[in-house]
């Protein structure tokens, strides 16, 4: 069965801390894993991962895929408290297969 | 661009009525569309994948007659919840996948549906 798991599940750090958010996954027909961030409503597009060892960036944030040891992990460096969010990672495969989210919560 | 909407965004029900929640393209056209359902804390959860013009393809242990879904055009798909009861009150999203960009699926701000 495929399946998307997150870790941690939650994590409370303070501003200026650099977080590293993990997602590992067993999925048949592998397509692309994206990163997004959930506040309040619905999610909302970070990145997608195609390829292996290419690092994408936005900002503070930052992501890189392994599709050998089948995992990704989201990097936030200098947090700040509009950070503090569900962080989602999803593998398009025949179908978008979500994980179980991290909420990351960063404290002033 | 690659705006996707909701309508409502928030509804209370009734046992045993039925809501109807529209998720509409604003600014592109979608062939495919997916309704998820997320609980309190909890991840998404796919329910159906919606595909213009044809029936839902719905997801394992999902019911059909219960949750209806149609797609009757490039930019409008709706969900149906028949005879809601209160384990249906849930947070329902859909999302749209655009035909010149079908590589990332944009999502609608979500509908929060309470069953009473």
């Amino acid at each position: 069965e495929d399946k998307v798991v997150q870790s941690p599940l939650s994590l409370v750090v303070h501003e200026g801390d650099t977080v590293t958010l993990n997602c590992s996954y067993e999925v048949t027909n592998f397509r692309s894993l994206l990163w997004y961030k959930q506040e309040k409503k619905a999610p909302t597009f970070l990145f997608m991962l195609t390829s292996s060892g290419i690092e994408k960036k936005s900002g503070r944030l930052s992501s890189i895929l392994d599709k050998k040891e089948l995992f990704s992990i989201l990097n936030i460096t200098a947090t700040q408290t509009g950070d503090s969010a569900i962080y989602l990672c999803a593998v398009k495969a025949y179908k978008y297969i979500f994980g179980t989210g991290t909420r990351l919560k960063v404290l002033a | 661009g690659a705006v996707v909407s909701q309508h409502p965004s928030w509804v209370i029900c009734k046992s045993g009525t039925s809501v109807k929640i529209e998720c509409r393209s604003l600014d592109f056209q979608a062939t495919t569309m997916f309704w998820y359902r997320q609980f309190p804390k909890q991840s998404l959860m796919l329910m159906a994948t919606s595909n213009e013009g044809s029936k839902a393809t719905y997801e394992q242990g999902v019911e059909k007659d219960k949750f209806l879904i149609n797609h009757a055009s490039l930019t409008l798909s709706t969900l149906t919840v028949t005879s809601a009861h209160p384990e249906d009150s849930s947070f329902y999203i859909c999302s749209a996948l655009g035909i010149r960009d079908s590589r990332e699926q944009y999502f609608g701000p979500g509908t929060r549906l309470t069953v009473t």
